[in-house]
């Protein structure tokens, strides 16, 4: 199995920060890796998939980086309502894989 | 507009079974990938299972030889049978629909349910 972590774990930070969430695979998934956020008490919502391309709908302020074992979620402008957690998944091959989440919280 | 709607979830004891149900309308269901995806109370997302349009069928290895993954196309349906069920299945259980017919996307989940609660103690 595909073993996914992310770093942090958790993050504090203010509204008009630049945040920067990392994922790595344990071994190479090419670009099939997502991006979700959930916040508390509701469901995920995608992101970014194929490592890059942002889901329809999504604010331009959410970026996607990387390939192979190593990944990057950049919020280049925090606002309030990106106070969530960060997962990634990774689709290379079954079974399909989460990280741990990353929290965003207020500084 | 995608809705999906489960159903089914409740307390249940060690060693029993459940059904959940995730009915979807608002989309053309036969021609999407669907999964569960699961997350235990205060934990993270585990993937659970997916069944393709044309039925086949993949599952972690946590609920193999355990879980049914099933859909009903004519229903705009998708099934989880839970047997067998343990207290580390405890777990809020989403219906998640695949991006786009074909590999990779099908694997990108892009419309979610509200979720459903099981809890298996005794």
């Amino acid at each position: 199995d595909i073993q996914m972590t992310q770093s942090p774990s958790s993050v504090s930070a203010s509204v008009g920060d630049r945040v920067t969430i990392t994922c790595r695979a344990s071994q190479g998934i090419s670009g099939g890796l997502a991006w979700y956020q959930q916040k508390s008490g509701r469901a995920p919502k995608l992101l970014i998939y194929a490592a890059s391309n942002l889901q329809s709908g999504v604010p331009s302020r959410f970026s996607g980086s990387g390939s192979g074992t190593d990944f990057t979620l950049a919020i280049s402008s925090l606002q309030p309502e990106d106070f969530a957690t960060y997962y990634c998944q990774q689709v290379n091959s079954f079974p399909l894989t989460f990280g741990p989440g990353t929290k965003v919280d207020v500084k | 507009e995608v809705q999906l709607l489960e159903s089914g979830g409740g307390l249940v004891q060690p060693g029993g079974s459940l059904r959940l149900s995730c009915a979807a309308p608002g989309f053309t269901f036969e021609n999407y990938a669907m999964s569960w995806v699961r997350q235990a109370p205060g934990k993270g997302l585990e993937w659970v299972s997916i069944i393709g349009e044309t039925g086949d069928t993949q599952y972690a290895n946590s609920v193999k030889g355990r879980f049914i993954i099933s859909r009903d196309n004519s229903k705009n349906t998708l099934f989880l049978q839970m047997n067998s069920l343990r207290a580390d299945d405890t777990a809020v259980y989403y219906c998640a629909k695949g991006a786009e017919l074909h590999f990779p996307k099908s694997r990108y989940f892009d419309f979610w349910g509200q979720g459903v609660l099981v809890t298996v103690s005794s």
